[in-house]
């Protein structure tokens, strides 16, 4: 079957810190995957994509890169801002007889401190 | 501007009473779906709808309706039914694609809490 695992969180980093949050997958055929961002009381944003392997997705200095090898999809970034605090969901979207599925990771979150 | 709409953004909910959350959108998508969140846990899927007319329970129905009659809505109602319905509630649209590349797109949720 199709799923997502990512790294529990919380996380919190010094301001200019660098980010890594894992996320591995499990899936048949040829999935897409997905970062998103949430920020407290507002729905999820997409916040890049990769479609094949190989791709990377890259997005307001986050980046993450499709690792069909190790069926991973981490999200990166070089130095994070406090407004960078949110939780972070790990998403990919596989085609089953019923259509599109999207299945999401537990979410991450991140707190940056000044 | 294209995008989902949720209303209302609170809703509170006495006991033993239904309620009707809102769904809309106007990016032309054919597939539509619910997702309940609680604090510090990730999305759980209620039902979703590929086309108008149809629609497949998800892994926590129970409690729960929804309806498709139109393509751009797919309102959720919470019934007497679910003992536990205090949870962030988020709507998300996508269009289908054989290759599955296309993003889901959510609204900005609704709140819904037991007086």
């Amino acid at each position: 079957g199709n799923s997502v695992t990512q790294m529990e969180g919380p996380v919190t980093l010094s301001e200019e810190a660098f980010l890594t949050i894992n996320c591995t997958y499990t899936a048949t055929g040829y999935p897409s995957l997905f970062w998103y961002v949430q920020y407290p009381g507002e729905g999820l944003q997409l916040l890049l994509k990769a479609t094949k392997a190989d791709d990377k997705g890259s997005n307001k200095g986050f980046e993450a890169t499709y690792r069909k090898e190790t069926t991973s999809f981490h999200l990166e970034k070089g130095s994070v801002q406090v407004s960078d605090s949110a939780v972070y969901f790990c998403a990919l979207s596989a085609l089953s007889n019923t259509g599109n599925q999207f299945y999401f990771g537990t979410g991450t979150s991140l707190t940056v401190i000044p | 501007d294209g995008g989902i709409t949720q209303s209302p953004k609170y809703l509170f909910r006495k006991e033993g009473q239904n309620v009707t959350l809102s769904c809309e959108q106007n990016l032309n998508h054919d597939a539509m779906y619910w997702y309940r969140q609680d604090p510090g846990q990730g999305l759980r899927l209620i039902y979703y709808s590929q086309i108008v007319n149809d629609f497949q329970k998800g892994d926590i129905a129970e409690g729960y309706s929804v309806s498709r009659e139109k393509k751009e809505s797919f309102p959720l109602t919470v019934t007497s039914a679910q003992k536990n319905p205090t949870a962030f509630y988020l709507c998300a649209s996508s269009m289908n694609d054989i290759y599955s590349n296309q993003p889901q797109h959510f609204g900005d949720g609704t709140r819904l809490s037991i007086l």
